[in-house]
């Protein structure tokens, strides 16, 4: 069973601030089976980036996915308002489809 | 516009039962996969089953094996998660979410979700 580990638990910034968001797998995992969300509070999860690096429909440019192997990174320039949030890494290669715990984005 | 409407949450003892049901539309339904995700009060989410688009193959998280159903009605465009057993801890918001062509898929589109609480 592959375990996903997201640093950090919690980063603090400031609107405009660049965030750099890291998801690390127990075992490697395909690229093209890693999977980016953002759930903001009271909502439903959304989905980012599909495949690592791939944008979802909607997500804007300033986040942009990377990674392979085992360490995989979330980058967010220049936050807004809408950007805090929790974040979620997640493999989808091999069963069970694990999420990481997530890391959570707040207003400093 | 892709729509997921989960229903069928609510109170149950431990030891109880539940079925959840997911009704989409906006797709084509029989071509794609399935999945439910949950979330604990307060905590991350959790994956806990998927089912492919025919609904033939099916896979479960560990905690929930042994327990839990999933299924799909391609005629009804609606798929389920026939929970048995509940426990305390599966107490959570249930999500249920569209995947993509193959079983090996991530979640494109989710439901507002429903709650499910076990108690006594």
């Amino acid at each position: 069973e592959i375990v996903l580990t997201q640093s950090p638990g919690t980063l603090s910034l400031s609107p405009g601030e660049g965030a750099t968001l890291s998801c690390r797998a127990s075992q490697k995992v395909s690229s093209i089976y890693l999977a980016w969300y953002q759930q903001r509070p009271g909502q439903a999860p959304r989905l980012l980036f599909y495949g690592a690096s791939t944008r979802a429909t909607g997500t804007p440019v300033r986040f942009s996915g990377s990674g392979s192997g085992t360490d995989y990174t979330l980058t967010i320039n220049r936050l807004e308002p809408e950007d805090f949030a929790v974040y979620y890494c997640q493999q989808y290669g091999d069963s069970p489809w694990a999420f990481g715990q997530g890391t959570k984005v707040e207003i400093k | 516009e892709v729509q997921l409407v989960e229903s069928g949450g609510g109170l149950v003892q431990p030891g109880g039962s539940l079925r959840l049901s997911c009704a989409a539309s906006g797709f084509s339904f029989s071509d794609y996969a399935m999945i439910w995700v949950r979330q604990a009060p307060g905590k991350g989410l959790e994956w806990i089953s998927v089912i492919s688009g025919s609904g033939g193959t099916t896979y479960y998280a560990d905690s929930v094996k042994g327990r839990f159903t999933i299924s799909k009605d391609n005629s009804k465009n609606t798929v389920y998660l026939q929970m048995n057993s509940l426990r305390v801890e599966d107490t959570a918001v249930y999500y249920c979410a569209k995947g993509g062509a193959i079983i090996r898929t991530f979640c494109d589109y989710w439901g507002l979700g429903t709650l499910v609480t076990v108690s006594p």
